[in-house]
């Protein structure tokens, strides 16, 4: 079974600065999807950014880029020039790659809650 | 394009109560999902449908815990009884199948407290 840790309960930046949440996973497949997925405080998951296994070139959308290694099954998410607007719990999440049936199912870490601060 | 539909936002039952969730996914998606999120902790999958059929509910209490997707588009989650540990929120999602599109979007979730 795949499983997906996430060791920062809780992460904070100043506004307009940097901040990287870590991710990591444990897989036997070969070719998966990552995700990371923001929870604002309305509780609604929103979808941020997603890579795919077999692509080497690191996801971005605007100010989220990731850093991903496949060989450490590291996955992490870097926020440029922080908004107050990003504060929220992000959660990391693993999706197999495989067709059909059970394997649509999402994974996922147990989050990092990001505070920014003004 | 609405976004996926979960009633009530919000519950306290008392334990050994029953309950009954609802969730309307979006148009088209043939694919919906029950999560489970206790405090501190990332959602859990309860049960996923494929149209009105059961994919996966391996990690569905079954002795207290029953859901249905009706024709397949709206679902119902029901606890019976409910226990103390079901307190979470209870987040319904779905996407569309077949998997070219493999984004799930999520609803607002329903906040359950048992007392």
């Amino acid at each position: 079974a795949q499983t997906v840790t996430q060791s920062q309960p809780e992460m904070s930046v100043q506004e307009a600065e940097t901040v990287t949440l870590s991710c990591t996973y444990d897989t036997s497949e070969s070719d998966y999807y990552l995700f990371w997925y923001k929870q604002p405080p309305s509780r609604q998951m929103i979808l941020v950014i997603r890579q795919e296994a077999y692509k080497q070139q690191n996801a971005t959308e605007n100010r989220f880029s990731v850093n991903f290694q496949k060989a450490a099954k590291s996955f992490s998410l870097k926020i440029s020039d922080s908004q107050l607007g990003d504060a929220a719990m992000y959660f990391c999440a693993y999706r197999s790659a495989r067709q059909g049936g059970s394997n649509y199912k999402l994974t996922f870490g147990k989050g990092t809650l990001l505070t920014v601060n003004p | 394009e609405a976004g996926v539909a979960q009633s009530p936002r919000y519950k306290i039952i008392e334990k050994r109560q029953s309950v009954a969730f609802w969730c309307n996914p979006i148009s088209g998606h043939a694919t919906l999902y029950w999560y489970q999120q206790i405090l501190g902790q990332g959602p859990k999958l309860l049960i996923q449908f494929q149209n009105n059929g059961v994919v996966d509910d391996s990690q569905l209490p079954k002795d207290r815990f029953s859901a249905e997707r009706l024709k397949g588009v709206d679902s119902t989650l029901k606890i019976q009884p409910a226990k103390l540990e079901d307190s979470a929120v209870y987040l319904c999602a779905s996407s569309f199948i077949p998997a070219s599109s493999y984004e799930q979007y999520f609803g607002p979730g329903t906040r359950l407290t048992v007392t």
